[in-house]
């Protein structure tokens, strides 16, 4: 069975600075997707990123990119400019290529953005 | 485009009382529909999931049923809830593949 692994249960930032949050994972699985959420205090579930395994290219959307990690097993998330509306959980999830499995999420980490 | 609706939003039941979360998704067809749990603002436990009317797995044993009625509802039930029920529930819904979820905005519940 797959694991998702956030080690860190919170951070914290200065507002305009760059966080790194980690993850890991453990699968025997070629092929499979990874992804970031984001629960702010309203705890609506945002997507933040997507990355395709397959891909070497690091999936980037504006201000948040990851580092993706494939034989290390590691999909860490960067945060640069962090904002006070950064302030969140943000879980990592990770979902096998092959039928509709459900995603497998992280515990979560707890970013506090301080201005 | 594609919306999801779960309500109620908050709900305070007594120990013993039946439960009925209701989860719909408009603009799509035949979607993957997902039952979740979140304790304490901590990590997110899966109950149950559907790929189809009818078809419903189960990830935790427990005093929890989901239904799935029509191709775009999910329902959520128990017949008595106990105190470890309390929680905040969340629905989600992909498309068939390796698509990521949305998400509904939840309901919390909390039983007294």
């Amino acid at each position: 069975a797959q694991t998702v692994t956030q080690s860190q249960p919170e951070m914290s930032v200065q507002e305009a600075e760059t966080v790194t949050l980690s993850c890991t994972y453990d699968t025997s699985e070629s092929n499979y997707y990874l992804f970031w959420y984001k629960q702010p205090p309203s705890r609506q579930m945002i997507l933040v990123i997507r990355q395709e395994a397959y891909k070497q290219q690091n999936a980037t959307e504006n201000r948040f990119s990851v580092n993706f990690q494939k034989a290390a097993k590691s999909f860490s998330l960067k945060i640069s400019d962090s904002q006070l509306g950064d302030t969140a959980m943000y879980f990592c999830a990770f979902m096998k290529n092959s039928g509709n499995t459900p995603l497998v999420f992280g515990k979560g980490t707890r970013l506090s953005v301080i201005a | 485009s594609q919306t999801i609706h779960q309500w109620p939003a908050t709900l305070v039941q007594p120990v013993g009382s039946p439960l009925s979360l209701e989860c719909t998704v408009e603009g799509t067809s035949n979607p993957n529909l997902y039952w979740y749990r979140q304790a304490a603002g901590r990590g997110l436990q899966l109950l149950f999931y559907s790929v189809g009317i009818g078809q419903i797995s189960s990830e935790v044993p427990q005093n929890l049923s989901a239904s799935r009625p029509q191709d775009r509802q999910f329902i959520l039930s128990s017949k008595k809830l106990l105190l470890s029920d309390s929680g905040f529930y969340l629905c989600a819904w992909n498309s068939q593949g390796p698509h990521g979820y949305t998400f509904g905005s939840g309901t919390r519940l909390t039983v007294v």
